[in-house]
C-alpha cells in the first residue's frame, strides 16, 4: 500500500463547477496536509494546508481534513480553464519529521 | 507565499562535466532545504535534505559523491552533479522549508546532459 494515495485521474470538471479531489494516507501519525498545484514543466505551487480535523478555506479552495478516516480532499469551487494542472496531495508523518511523501497527483482538466 | 529562486534554470553540458545549481530563498531565512529530481510525467523523487551547517542527509540510493550538496547560508544551498551523464537529465527542483513545515519551491532547473 503507498504511503498516499490519490487517483491520478484525469478528472475533467466543467467551466464554473467544483472539482473535488481525494486523497487518503496510511500512516496514522501524520499531522500536516498540504496541497500543491504543478502545471506541466514547471515546479509545485502551494496551495494551502491543513493541520485539524474540519474545512480550511482560501478564496476558491477548501481544504477538508478526517483524520478518523485518514483522508484529505481539496474542492475548488467555480472551477477555471487557468485550475488545469496536477495536483500534488502530501503529508507529513509524525515523530518531528519534516519530509514531505507526496501522491502521485490528479490531473485535472477544466473544460471551457 | 515565501520566494525561492534557483539558478540555472536551464542547462545543457557534455557527458562528464560538472554542473552546480543554486537554490536561494529570497525573504526569508532557510535552515532547511529539500534537493528533488523529477522526470516527464512522475512524481517528484526527494534527493537529500540539506540543512544549513552541517552535512546533507541522502535518501536511499542517491549517491552522495555523485551529488554534492552544500548548505553554506541561511539563504543559500548548491546541489552539485559532479560527471554528469546522460542518465542525470532531469527536472531538479529544490525547496526551502517555512515555519509551519510547509515547503516552497523553488522553479527548477532542467538539466540536459548531452
Amino acid at each position: 500500500q503507498k504511503e498516499v494515495e490519490q487517483n491520478s485521474g484525469p478528472l475533467s470538471v466543467p467551466e464554473g463547477a467544483i472539482a473535488s479531489l481525494n486523497c487518503t494516507y496510511s500512516d496514522r501519525g501524520s499531522q500536516s496536509f498540504f496541497w500543491y498545484r504543478q502545471y506541466s514543466g514547471k515546479s509545485p505551487e502551494l496551495i494551502m494546508f491543513i493541520y485539524s480535523n474540519g474545512d480550511k478555506e482560501d478564496g476558491r479552495f477548501t481544504a477538508q481534513l478526517n483524520k478518523a478516516s485518514q483522508y484529505v480532499s481539496l474542492l475548488i469551487r467555480d472551477s477555471q480553464p487557468s485550475d488545469s494542472a496536477t495536483y500534488l496531495c502530501a503529508v507529513i508523518g509524525g515523530q518531528g519529521a519534516q519530509k514531505l511523501v507526496f501522491g502521485q497527483g490528479t490531473r485535472l482538466t477544466i473544460n471551457p | 507565499g515565501a520566494v525561492v529562486s534557483q539558478h540555472p534554470s536551464r542547462v545543457i553540458c557534455k557527458s562528464g562535466t560538472s554542473v552546480k545549481i543554486e537554490c536561494r530563498s529570497l525573504d526569508f531565512q532557510a535552515t532547511t532545504m529539500f534537493w528533488y529530481r523529477q522526470f516527464p510525467k512522475k512524481s517528484l523523487m526527494l534527493m537529500a535534505t540539506s540543512n544549513e551547517g552541517s552535512k546533507a542527509t541522502y535518501e536511499q540510493g542517491v549517491e552522495k559523491d555523485k551529488f554534492l550538496i552544500n548548505h553554506a547560508s541561511l539563504t543559500l544551498s548548491t546541489l552539485t552533479v559532479t560527471s554528469a551523464h546522460p542518465e542525470d537529465s532531469s527536472f531538479y527542483i529544490c525547496s526551502a522549508l517555512g515555519g509551519y513545515n510547509e515547503q516552497f519551491f523553488g522553479p527548477g532547473t532542467r538539466l540536459t546532459v548531452l
